[in-house]
């Protein structure tokens, strides 16, 4: 199966707050990462957090870690119409952590 | 800087033809790796590099050679084109050491 899983689509209105969750399998993860990517772009890292860290704010973004149960959610707080794209979640592998192991996105819409 | 700058960004290739995607960072990263993005399956690892001369698989190498003669580029060659390399292919690079990995704006490829 999948080493990363996330839900397809999420629709949100506009100054709602989206959770967009992902699940992962392998516990010995470095990193985890959340990544944008808006139509015809590439992916613009937005945040991540060490493995050993249970949650992380940046601004508007919360990541929150359950090691437990390998999962990994991003909340975006006053979601706007601009926040509109698909997001990746993806893990760390490897020595150097050099390999990624992404998710398969969730499309997020932000409806006025 | 210009960051990760991969060309072309579109190209149509008959089954069989061959090909390279450039890809090119002045960012003086060591680290590098070609990724494919398919519908619903989020990015697949093709070849990675962690520094000039060093190259590995990834995923789904299978079709594809790279090579690292320089630290700036990390080409992508697909030997004989077949249909089931139809997708999005994404360059990225990072620095030793760093959390995050910086994307290029994709190469669409259509094998027809």
């Amino acid at each position: 199966g999948e080493d990363v899983e996330q839900s397809l689509f999420l629709s949100v209105r506009e100054g709602d707050s989206s959770v967009i969750n992902c699940t992962y399998t392998d516990s010995s993860s470095t990193y985890l990462y959340w990544y944008k990517q808006e139509p015809g772009a590439g992916l613009q890292l937005l945040t991540y957090i060490f493995s050993n860290m249970d949650m992380k704010q940046d601004q508007r973004l919360t990541v929150l870690l359950n090691k437990k149960d390998k999962h990994l959610s991003l909340r975006i707080a006053d979601t706007q119409t601009g926040d509109s794209a698909i997001y990746f979640c993806a893990e760390s592998k490897g020595a150097a952590g050099n390999k990624l192991t992404f998710g398969g996105g969730t499309r997020v819409l932000v409806k006025p | 800087n210009a960051g990760v700058t991969q060309t072309p960004k579109f190209q149509v290739l008959k089954t069989g033809q061959s090909m390279t995607l450039q890809c090119a960072q002045d960012m003086n990263h060591e680290y590098m790796s070609w990724y494919r993005q398919d519908p619903g399956m989020g990015l697949r690892l093709i070849h990675y590099s962690v520094g000039a001369g060093i190259t590995d698989q990834g995923e789904v190498p299978n079709g594809y050679n790279v090579s690292r003669s320089t630290t700036e580029d990390f080409p992508l060659r697909l030997l004989s084109a077949a249909p089931s390399q139809t997708s999005v292919y994404f360059c990225a690079s990072r620095e030793q050491g760093a959390s995050g990995y910086t994307f290029g704006s994709g190469t669409r490829l259509t094998v027809v």
